[in-house]
């Protein structure tokens, strides 16, 4: 079975800083995809970034990149100058390559908090 | 435009009672999944369908039950036997093997009184 752990239960920035969030997995598996959603005080989880095991680079949208380390089992997300609508819990999930359903296992969520 | 509704917003119900919950998608997506997300406790997995009239347990399926009558449909009922059933549930679909990509709805807050 395959585990995601965020050891970070809660983080602040102040807004135009960078951040850095923590995740580590463990898996048997060598063909597999990690992601980050956002869930924002609305609840709605939202798609941050996604990354496929296969790839050695580091996937990059906008503001947020990632920092995928495989023999290491970490992926850790790095947001880029801060800005207030970053406020929000964001989750760590993994996705075995195989198989039609991409079931998803998440870790527990880092509360990221933006200051002025 | 294409999404995924859940209603309602907010339920609640008196113990003992059965509870369904709605979730609908218009994207075409083959895979359905249904989440439970408590305080601390991250998203956990309840359901989930790949295919019309198909559907498996996933981590903690206990005192569920789900259908997958239409491709757009997939509700959710939470029994009597479901211990403690106060939380936040998504819906979420994907297109299958070649995304790995799933797509949440708004969500329902359910307060068993």
């Amino acid at each position: 079975a395959q585990t995601v752990t965020q050891s970070q239960p809660e983080m602040s920035v102040q807004e135009a800083e960078t951040v850095t969030l923590s995740c580590t997995y463990d898996t048997s598996e060598s063909n597999y995809y990690l992601f980050w959603y956002k869930q924002p005080p609305s609840r709605q989880m939202i798609l941050v970034i996604r990354q496929e095991a296969y790839k050695q680079q580091n996937a990059t949208e906008n503001r947020f990149s990632v920092n995928f380390q495989k023999a290491a089992k970490s992926f850790s997300l790095k947001i880029s100058d801060s800005q207030l609508g970053d406020t929000a819990m964001y989750f760590c999930a993994f996705s075995r390559g195989t198989g039609t359903a991409s079931k998803l296992t998440f870790g527990t969520g880092t509360r990221l908090q933006v200051t002025l | 435009d294409g999404g995924i509704t859940q209603s309602p917003k907010y339920l609640f119900r008196k113990e003992g009672q059965n509870v369904t919950l709605s979730c609908e998608q218009n994207l075409n997506h083959d895979a359905m999944y249904w989440y439970r997300q408590d305080p601390g406790q991250g998203l956990r997995l309840i359901y989930y369908s790949q295919i019309v009239n198909d559907f498996q347990k996933g981590d903690i399926a206990e005192g569920y039950s789900v259908s997958r009558e239409k491709k757009e449909s997939f509700p959710l009922t939470v029994t009597s036997a479901q211990k403690n059933p106060t939380a936040f549930y998504l819906c979420a679909s994907s297109i299958g093997a070649a995304s790995r990509e799933q797509f949440f709805g708004p969500g329902t807050r359910l307060t068993v009184l």
